[in-house]
């Protein structure tokens, strides 16, 4: 069974372009997170797509930042213009079908290879 | 709010010794877990272990084992027999309760763990 894929695995732009980083969840699975890493820092969640839908985009930091899941599989997250403060390495992760209720379930979110922007 | 603190920036330990990673949480939900991921130079992200709050023993799995002291809001991984493979960040994560489901982790800063020949 194939992981969950990002591209590209490294970009580097210019301050000001426009910057659209794709993820690729494993097949079946209805979650799917954005997180990022900014240099020295710990990772932060950006958002949680179920299925097509935003369930929690609490953690975009600004509006120059969109996030897309057409159809509910792939997801795309669009920087744009892109900003310095914007490099660091930009994780999907996924996970199947939340368990409603009861004790904590266990899903493990799969995490992807991340994508390395950098913003020159 | 839940949150994770990793109080150790870098640590260092001898091969196939044991080594134990701190990590401390905080949360008012009755009920959550705690997970352990690896992050190697090559970037990905890895799962290790997982404890949930009311597992009765502290969860294993192979070489890793998590020390878990509930009344300390402690999640403290232990690696036993180090190896050179093993030198990574390490991170600790607690998921986030929204809507009557857990969606986000909320991430500690890690912990650099080098392995020494």
């Amino acid at each position: 069974e194939a992981g969950v894929t990002q591209f590209p695995s490294h970009s580097v732009i210019e301050k000001g372009q426009t910057v659209t980083l794709r993820c690729d969840p494993i097949s079946g699975h209805d979650n799917l997170y954005w997180y990022r890493r900014v240099m020295g820092k710990e990772i932060k969640f950006l958002l949680h797509f179920v299925k097509e839908s935003k369930q929690d985009e609490s953690g975009m930091p600004n509006n120059r930042f969109l996030a897309e899941r057409t159809g509910g599989t792939y997801s795309t997250l669009k920087v744009q213009p892109a900003e310095l403060e914007d490099s660091g390495v930009y994780f999907c992760a996924s996970s199947q079908e939340e368990v409603a209720g009861g004790f904590p379930s266990y899903n493990e979110q799969f995490f992807g290879p991340g994508t390395r922007l950098t913003v020159l | 709010a839940q949150k994770i603190t990793q109080t150790q920036p870098g640590m260092f330990v001898q091969e196939k010794e044991a080594v134990t990673l701190d990590c401390t949480y905080d949360t008012s939900d009755p009920s959550y877990g705690l997970f352990w991921y690896k992050q190697p130079s090559s970037g990905e992200m890895i799962f290790l272990i997982y404890q949930g709050s009311y597992d009765q023993q502290n969860a294993t799995e192979g070489r890793y084992s998590l020390n878990f002291q509930k009344a300390r809001k402690s999640a403290n991984l232990v690696i036993s027999a180090s190896q050179l493979g093993d030198s990574a960040m390490y991170f600790c994560a607690i998921p986030y309760m929204f809507s009557g489901g857990y969606n986000k982790l909320i991430f500690g800063a890690g912990t650099r763990l080098a392995v020494h020949p």
